[in-house]
């Protein structure tokens, strides 16, 4: 079976700091995709990055990135330069073949100004 | 923001009562979720879509159903609301193979 997990329930980070949240992720296929979506408080789901699989290099977008480990099956996401406006929950999900996409529990992130 | 839309975005409705909460999207995607979403935040698959004519359960038993006879409509019904039912909803869309889920902004239902 598919899981993934987020070790982190809460996280904080001062204003204009980095914060690393962490996943990791199990799935037997080897063709498989892994999304960070952020979640503000009272508005939609929106993706923020996401990852191929068979792709080695790490994603990109603008203040976010990401840390693909493949072998280990971890898939952080790193925020650099903090605002308030990313204060959200962050899933990190991964879908695959089986068109199933499997959520994480969610890491809750405040920005300390 | 995504071109998919639910209503209501709040509802509080008694127990016993029938509801049934719209998810509609426009940018043609076949492929249609339904989410509860519980107090931890934590999302759980209830139904989902590949197409028109096409409703499967997702991991997570519920009482509800779903239809899809339109490509950009998936409602959701609850014949008997119940306390249990008290939750927040959310809908997604996807155009399928590897794309991202794109979010409608979620119902939140209190069942007296």
């Amino acid at each position: 079976a598919q899981t993934v997990t987020q070790s982190q329930p809460e996280m904080s980070v001062q204003e204009a700091e980095t914060v690393t949240l962490s996943c990791t992720y199990d799935t037997s296929e080897s063709d498989y995709y892994l999304f960070w979506y952020k979640q503000p408080p009272s508005r939609q789901m929106i993706l923020v990055i996401r990852q191929e699989a068979y792709k080695q290099q790490n994603a990109t977008e603008n203040r976010f990135s990401v840390n693909f480990q493949k072998a280990a099956k971890s898939f952080s996401l790193k925020i650099s330069d903090s605002q308030l406006g990313d204060a959200a929950m962050y899933f990190c999900a991964c879908l695959t073949s089986y068109d199933k996409v499997i959520f994480g529990p969610g890491t809750s992130l405040s920005v300390i100004p | 923001e995504a071109d998919i839309y639910q209503t209501p975005r709040y509802l509080v409705i008694g127990t016993g009562k029938k509801i049934t909460l719209e998810c509609s999207q426009t940018m043609g995607h076949d492929k249609m979720y339904w989410y509860q979403q519980d107090p931890g935040m934590e999302l759980h698959l209830i139904h989902y879509s590949y197409g028109v004519n096409s409703t499967e359960k997702g991991d997570l038993s519920s009482e509800s159903t779903v239809s899809r006879i339109r490509t950009e409509h998936f409602p959701l019904t609850l014949e008997s609301a119940r306390p249990s039912h008290t939750s927040q909803y959310l809908c997604a869309s996807s155009s399928g193979g590897r794309d991202e889920q794109y979010f409608g902004p979620g119902t939140r239902l209190t069942v007296t």
